[in-house]
């Protein structure tokens, strides 16, 4: 299993702004995503992040407005750029392991709640 | 493309209630089925797959069986507790790529003594 750890845990910004958040794993991972979850509504993934590599992104989503970092086997950052309201959510980043079921599953952070206003 | 509904909550049960939380799916292919569970404060965690027709997942009492006919995964435990208080996610995962989760809405369940 992982530990994972997400700062901020909770923000209110104002329009305009831009947030990062941070990702950090106990254990050295290949490969981390991140997840948007909007109110009412579920997960949705924003891009996979491979350490070394340009990060990927789903439909719907660019890198001008979600760029990733990955320095790191055990960090990542996710910042959301020129925030509009549209943008208040829970964000989650995730790793892939090796878990108790005896093959690759997705452990999660708690998650970061962004407010914009 | 792929889909999950999930059964849409709150749910309120009384400690050893039954509990049924439904989900289906649409997925082109053989989907690997997954719960997911979020306890308050807590990250989500995986709480049992099935990665193949008629599998069962389980763990801690709850099980879910991968129904191919009737595209299900229906979430069950016998008797709840207090402690079972969360947000359970169906999600699937397509054939090809192992890693893309698909998720369903969340069902909050809350269990009162």
């Amino acid at each position: 299993s992982a530990v994972i750890s997400q700062k901020p845990s909770r923000d209110i910004c104002q329009r305009g702004t831009s947030l990062t958040i941070q990702c950090q794993v106990d254990s050295q991972v290949t490969m981390m995503f991140w997840y948007r979850q909007q109110p009412g509504q579920s997960l949705t993934l924003i891009a996979t992040a491979n350490q070394g590599s340009e990060a990927t992104y789903e439909s719907g989503f660019v890198i001008d407005k979600f760029p990733i970092s990955r320095p790191n086997l055990t960090f990542s950052t996710l910042t959301v750029s020129n925030m509009s309201p549209e943008d208040s959510s829970i964000y989650l980043c995730s790793v892939e392991l090796w878990g108790a079921w005896g093959n690759n599953e997705q452990f999660f952070g708690p998650g970061t709640r962004l407010t914009v206003l | 493309g792929d889909s999950v509904t999930q059964m849409e909550g709150p749910v309120t049960l009384s400690e050893e209630a039954f509990l049924t939380i439904n989900c289906t799916y649409t997925a082109t292919g053989y989907p690997s089925l997954f719960w997911y569970v979020q306890y308050p404060g807590e990250g989500l965690q995986l709480l049992l797959k099935a990665t193949k027709a008629d599998d069962k997942g389980s763990n801690k009492g709850f099980e879910a069986t991968y129904r191919k006919e009737t595209t299900s995964f229906h979430l069950e435990k016998g008797s709840v507790q207090v402690s079972d208080s969360a947000v359970y996610f169906c999600a699937l995962s397509d054939a090809g790529n192992n890693r893309k989760l698909i998720w369903g809405l969340g069902t909050s369940l809350a269990v009162n003594p």
